[in-house]
């Protein structure tokens, strides 16, 4: 089956700095993609999404960027806070005869240092 | 609202147990979706309803039954689990089952001894 895949497992920020979370991806088919934030005995929370017609998409602190080209998703936190350590997963839906069925990458642990 | 409920928190069964565990969802949301998670893992996907209808069942083991009473209801019963199927068990919903956000719950842990 396809996969969404992570370059990075983990990544350590002093608070403050940006963050960037990187994402490959191998279905060319895919075109909605989800990062969600999920901290330790919660459920994946919603942070932002983009679809395949965009290349960029920003919301408050984040930005999303899609690389059609070489199937790469990256989301970037401005002024990383304490409060954004979590594990961030990038997910995809293929569409098509897959509606609803979202496939996500293995997980980027981000923690923040004060 | 964007919230998604999930009962219980934690669950512990034996092996012959029967449980169930529930979910809801108040959003007016069409589908809603059962996903299996593994510590360390992402979550993997079992089960899709929309409009009330299966529309996605991952091959997953007959020991896993879910049901959608209702558009806001979900349920996903157990019966005759393993050790391995211990795990974190999450629901989401979205609003079609389309190409769309999806909306989690917290989740139930579980633990088959």
């Amino acid at each position: 089956g396809e996969s969404v895949g992570l370059h990075l497992p983990t990544l350590s920020v002093q608070e403050g700095d940006n963050s960037i979370i990187n994402c490959a991806y191998s279905n060319s088919a895919s075109d909605y993609f989800i990062w969600y934030k999920q901290e330790s005995g919660k459920g994946p929370q919603f942070i932002i999404d983009i679809r395949s017609n965009m290349d960029k998409r920003q919301g408050q602190r984040v930005t999303v960027l899609l690389n059609k080209t070489v199937k790469h998703l990256s989301l970037q936190i401005a002024a990383t806070q304490p409060g954004d350590s979590a594990v961030y997963f990038c997910a995809e839906d293929a569409g098509g005869t897959s509606y609803g069925k979202l496939t996500f990458g293995q997980g980027t642990i981000l923690t923040v240092h004060p | 609202d964007t919230e998604v409920t999930q009962t219980p928190k934690h669950l512990v069964m034996g092996m012959t147990n029967k449980k169930s565990l529930k979910c809801e969802q108040h959003m007016g949301h069409r589908a809603m979706y059962w996903y299996k998670q593994k510590a360390k893992k992402p979550p993997e996907l079992m089960f899709v309803y929309s409009y009330e209808k299966l529309s996605i069942n991952e091959s997953v083991p007959s020991r896993f039954s879910p049901e959608c009473p209702n558009s806001s209801l979900l349920n996903l019963h157990l019966h005759a689990l393993q050790p391995e199927d211990s795990a974190l068990y999450l629901c989401a919903s979205s609003q079609e089952g389309r190409v769309e956000t999806q909306y989690f719950g917290p989740g139930t842990r579980l633990l088959v001894l």
